[in-house]
This record gives structure tokens, C-alpha cells and sequence, in this order.
């Protein structure tokens, strides 16, 4: 049973760039939120979608957009990327209607803006 | 909106002591629940514990406990006989409305 997997493991962009990444939920699961967790911090939440829109957003500017597939994959884009927005961004799975049930995440994908 | 605190950035036990891990939080629902996660180095975050506020009986699994005080809004985590593979960062955080809301993370070194 495939947990959740993101991609790339790891990244390196530039000011200015944009950034894609990529998660695949864990089986069986329908719901996917992103988080961005600076380095000694704590996740804090991005968005969340399901059936293919997004549900729930944090207060991330609207440079940070999401996307997710039938298949329930989702990714992250990142546009105009900042200093800033070097973090790891972890994936984290669910089912929808699964309340309290708790979320799966994945390795991460650390991005490092020069 | 719910926050989640976590006062103690770093905290060490000797390999099979015991050790508390605080948190505390703020919310004005009345159905939520609370988790305790562990990223260890490798990144990922690993369910310890999950309670429902509405249960009164504080949550167990293995050699991990919460002593989960409503009133007071605290909901803290218990190792028990810890173990060298117990090092990680600990991660306090509740659940409301499908969201998820971590604090700031406690730091746990295991002493051989």
C-alpha cells in the first residue's frame, strides 16, 4: 500500500522562477492539502483540494496556486519566487469525510531559492 | 481560527525515562480533535496520537499517552521508558473544519 509521494526530493530555482511539485495521494485517500514548513518551524497550512477545487486556504499570497487531477494527484506552483519561499513543502493526504481522521504526509520537497 | 502552542523549543531525557511535551491551544469550537506528530530527520511526519475533545479518556498507544485537560486547554504527550529512536522534533496540532493547525515544534534528544 503506496503511501504519499512527492516529487522532487529536492529542488533549486532562482528569484523570479516558478516552481511546480508534485504529490500523489496515499490510496484509497481524496483529499489533499499542502503545507509550507520554514526550517525550526511548524507546517503551516497552504490549501487543501478535493474533487478537484480547492476547499480551504491559508493566508498564502495568490503567487502560491494548486491543482488537482481526477486521479486525486495534486501539484503546488509556485510563481515569482521569493527568499522567502525556501522551505520544505510537504503533502498530506486524507479522506474527505473522514472528520478528526488524521491526514498522511509525505517525505517533502525542499526548495531552495538563491 | 484555532491556534496551537508549543512552549518548549528543546527538551532531553535519559534513554528509558520518561518525559512530558507541552501544548496548549486556543479554539471556540466545540468539536475538534488534537494530534501529536514526529518528524524525525528523514522529514516525514508520523501520526503519534490523535484524541477527540469529546472524550474524556485521554488516548493511549503503546508507551504514549496525553494528558488532555479541556478546561484548561492543554494537551500534553507522555513518553514513557524512551528510546533512542524516540529523537525527533514533536509536533503538537489540531483539527477543525478539515484543517490542520501545528504549533511550533519541540526539539527531543534521547541521552544514551
Amino acid at each position: 500500500d503506496a503511501g504519499v509521494t512527492q516529487s522532487p526530493t529536492h529542488l533549486i530555482k532562482t528569484r523570479g522562477q516558478q516552481v511546480t511539485l508534485r504529490c500523489s495521494p496515499k490510496s484509497g485517500h481524496d483529499t489533499v492539502s499542502w503545507y509550507q514548513q520554514a526550517l525550526g518551524q511548524g507546517p503551516q497550512f497552504i490549501f487543501q483540494y478535493y474533487e478537484e477545487e480547492e476547499r480551504q486556504r491559508g493566508n498564502f499570497p495568490d503567487r502560491f496556486s494548486g491543482h488537482q487531477f481526477p486521479n486525486y494527484s495534486s501539484e503546488l506552483n509556485v510563481n515569482a519566487l521569493l527568499l522567502g519561499d525556501s522551505a520544505l513543502y510537504l503533502c498530506a493526504s486524507s479522506f474527505w469525510k473522514g472528520v478528526g481522521q488524521p491526514q498522511h504526509f509525505g517525505d517533502g520537497t525542499r526548495l531552495s531559492i538563491l | 481560527a484555532q491556534t496551537v502552542t508549543q512552549s518548549q523549543p528543546e527538551m532531553s531525557v535519559q534513554e528509558a525515562e520518561t518525559v512530558t511535551l507541552s501544548c496548549t491551544y486556543d479554539t471556540s469550537e466545540s468539536d475538534y480533535y488534537l494530534f501529536w506528530y514526529k518528524q524525525p530527520p528523514s522529514r516525514q511526519m508520523i501520526l503519534v496520537i490523535r484524541q477527540e475533545a469529546y472524550k474524556q479518556q485521554n488516548a493511549t498507544e503503546n508507551r504514549f499517552s496525553v494528558n488532555f485537560q479541556k478546561a484548561a486547554k492543554s494537551f500534553s504527550l507522555k513518553i514513557s521508558d524512551s528510546q533512542l529512536g524516540d529523537a525527533a522534533m514533536y509536533f503538537c496540532a489540531g483539527y477543525n473544519f478539515n484543517k490542520f493547525y501545528f504549533g511550533s515544534g519541540t526539539k527531543l534528544n534521547v541521552k544514551p
